[in-house]
């Protein structure tokens, strides 16, 4: 069975400092999203990962993967408070040319302080 | 610009009562189309995906079906409601053809379900 990992589950930094949040999964893969969802909303797409050392970045988040190690990491930058929301890794493991089947983490909860 | 729309957003049954929640997909043709389900503070678990108009494939028993009886218009249903069908339930949609396929999937409101 396909298990995907996050660590921290729970996060609360301050404002302007750097953290990384881990995604370990154990399965073959090389297509690993990454989502962001706020309280009592859907999930929004942030980054699409498609191969081994693929880098993503966008404002003060940066996404990467290691598809030998099985990890993909999602490091921000000097953090704000609009970055609070809980953030999932995905990974699809779905055979190409069929459907996603994406299996989600379990969330790491991010809360930045002022 | 392809949008996706689910209804009704909040959704308080009693326990027994049927259930069918609605999502439609604008401004594509032949997408793949999901239901997953979130449990409180708890991450996603696909329920149904579809590939197309009466195919649906199931990934976890339960109390649940899913319909397509339109390319673009995918039900979630239950005859009957019990207490662990609680949560909010999201609808997704992924392009079926195109280069390049991502596999990345746009996910819908949500509709969150009380069942007392």
């Amino acid at each position: 069975e396909l298990k995907v990992e996050q660590n921290p589950l729970f996060l609360s930094m301050q404002e302007g400092k750097n953290y990384t949040i881990y995604c370990n999964y154990s399965t073959t893969s090389d297509r690993l999203y990454w989502y962001r969802q706020d309280p009592g909303k859907s999930l929004e797409s942030l980054f699409v990962l498609l191969s081994n050392g693929a880098v993503k970045q966008e404002g003060r988040l940066m996404a990467s993967l290691d598809t030998k190690a099985r990890l993909s990491t999602l490091h921000i930058t000097a953090a704000v408070h609009d970055l609070s929301a809980t953030y999932f890794c995905a990974v699809d493991t779905a055979k190409t040319g069929t459907a996603s089947k994406l299996t989600f983490g379990t969330g790491t909860r991010l809360q930045v302080t002022l | 610009s392809q949008t996706i729309h689910q209804w009704p957003a909040t959704l308080v049954q009693p326990v027994g009562s049927p259930l069918s929640l609605e999502c439609t997909v604008e401004g594509t043709s032949n997408p793949n189309l999901y239901w997953y389900r979130q449990a409180a503070g708890r991450g996603l678990q696909l329920l149904f995906y579809s590939v197309g108009i009466g195919q649906i494939s199931s990934e976890v028993p339960q109390n649940l079906s899913a319909s397509r009886p339109q390319d673009r218009q995918f039900i979630l249903s239950s005859k009957k409601l019990l207490l662990s069908d609680s949560g909010f339930y999201l609808c997704a949609w992924s392009p079926r053809y195109g280069t390049p396929r991502t596999g990345e999937l746009f996910f819908g409101e949500g509709s969150r379900l009380t069942v007392l």
